[in-house]
């Protein structure tokens, strides 16, 4: 079955970076692409980013570009997530989600969160 | 600001219809078959019900259904049940920016 396994929470202090995992398993990791979204303490969903693994069409959500940067690692099935120059109200559950469909998310992972406090 | 409008809130008793709106434009919505529908419950992760506008995955229930009207998707919950109390989601391709964006999000509760 599909899987996404997300690292661990995550505490950081204002201007650092954070790296999210999320290992994926239970399909063909490079035949579809993977989404980031993130949903802030009692807020809405939004999304960040997409990318192919194996690929090179990664696109970044305006307000995220140049403090945004996706990885993978294809040997082990595993897509990163790099956020920089964290600041309190980038404290959110992120979660990387597999592409189904156009433009659709049809499994999610498990969510990360992620506190920004000084 | 969320790019695709909803209402906060809905409401329905059980076993009635109720249904979501999602507003956007002729850049997302409106120009392209890509909206989605999602359903979060609380403390959980969202969960895919409607995909290309009025695609329903497999073990979705057919209750769920969408439909989508110039720059406007909708999406509608016949035979309100308790467990459908949640909060729901639709989101499009946005080709302004070639990106995905989504709805505020709205909160059907069961009365």
């Amino acid at each position: 079955q599909v899987q996404l396994v997300q690292s661990g929470a995550e505490v950081k202090r204002p201007g650092a970076s954070v790296t999210i995992s999320c290992k994926a398993s239970g399909y063909t990791f490079t035949g579809h692409h993977v989404h980031w979204v993130r949903q802030a303490p009692g807020q809405g969903l939004e999304w960040m980013a997409i990318s192919k693994p194996g690929g090179s069409d990664t696109v970044y959500a305006r307000r995220f570009q140049g403090r945004v940067f996706l990885t993978e690692d294809t040997s082990t099935n595993t897509v990163y997530m790099e956020l920089n120059s964290l600041r309190s109200d980038d404290t959110a559950m992120y979660y990387c989600a597999k592409a189904g469909g156009w433009y659709s998310i049809d499994f999610w992972g498990q969510g990360t969160l992620v506190t920004v406090s000084s | 600001q969320s790019a695709l409008t909803q209402p906060p809130s809905a409401s329905g008793s059980p076993g009635q219809s109720v249904t979501i709106s999602c507003s956007g434009s002729s850049s997302d919505v409106g120009g392209y078959n890509f909206v989605s529908w999602y359903q979060q419950h609380p403390g959980k992760v969202p969960k895919r019900l409607i995909y290309e506008v009025n695609k329903r995955p497999s073990g979705v229930p057919d209750r769920f259904s969408a439909s989508k009207s110039g720059n406007t998707a909708s999406l509608t919950v016949s035979g309100l049940q308790a467990e459908d109390e949640a909060d729901y989601y639709c989101s499009s391709y946005a080709a302004t920016n070639n990106d995905v964006v989504f709805g505020g999000g709205t909160k059907l509760t069961v009365l």
